[in-house]
């Protein structure tokens, strides 16, 4: 396993386009979280799941975000419409949720870096 | 909404000099707490998670006490190194139901060799 792994790493596209991110969480994790970083934040909680159930989102998100687990494997947040705000690192972890809360610690994948012209 | 606060939000200190961090989080309903190093161009990585009131962890020149009867959690560098430039970040759990982990903004620590 070589962690968590990201999709694309860098994506810049033009205001009014849509951008979906991929997110392939640790095999054996079956929480994934989705978080947004802007420059001189900390990351900025966005969604997250157990398995394939989405169990909190941020009030933050605008209808604009949509995250997706299909079958409790990857994950996918799609921004649609995409605005310059929206231009941020977009993180992604995932945890085992299992046993002590020192398997709650979260593996973060490299982040996927949009930039909206 | 959890207030989750880090002090100072940035620092640079000399090669060798020891610092120290702070993270302030609500002392009701309190879990756990997580401590992740991020280095520019990397991911965030896990220091510590600590669970009990005047834990104390240690990994190498980095510890880390908590207190959650006030809510807060001192992060010491002892003997900066340049390698250990990076931002520092906390995320308290709390027992809301929830595996919703809110980050502070960090303390950013830039050591001048």
């Amino acid at each position: 396993d070589t962690g968590v792994s990201q999709d694309p790493r860098h994506k810049i596209t033009k205001r009014g386009q849509n951008v979906t991110f991929r997110c392939d969480p640790i095999s054996e994790h079956n929480r994934l979280y989705w978080y947004r970083q802007t420059l001189g934040q900390g990351p900025e909680f966005l969604t997250y799941f157990q398995n394939e159930a989405q169990l909190e989102k941020s009030r933050l998100l605008s209808d604009r975000f949509s995250a997706e687990r299909p079958k409790g494997s990857f994950s996918t947040l799609e921004i649609q419409r995409t605005e310059q705000g929206d231009s941020a690192m977009y993180l992604c972890a995932s945890s085992s949720g299992q046993g002590s809360s020192g398997a709650n610690v979260l593996t973060f994948g490299a982040g996927s870096r949009l930039t909206v012209l | 909404i959890l207030n989750v606060e880090q002090s100072p939000q940035s620092l640079h200190v000399q090669e060798g000099d020891s610092t120290n961090f702070t993270c302030s989080f609500p002392s009701s309903n309190f879990y756990a707490l997580h401590w992740y190093r991020w280095e520019t161009a990397k991911s965030p990585e896990a220091l510590f998670v600590m669970t009990l009131n005047g834990d104390e962890k240690k990994k190498g020149r980095i510890s880390a006490t908590l207190n959650t009867k006030e809510g807060y959690s001192y992060l010491y560098i002892k003997g900066s190194q340049p390698e250990d430039s990076a931002t520092y970040l906390c995320a308290p759990h709390l027992t809301s139901g929830t595996y919703k982990y809110i980050f502070g903004t960090g303390t950013r620590l830039k050591v001048l060799a």
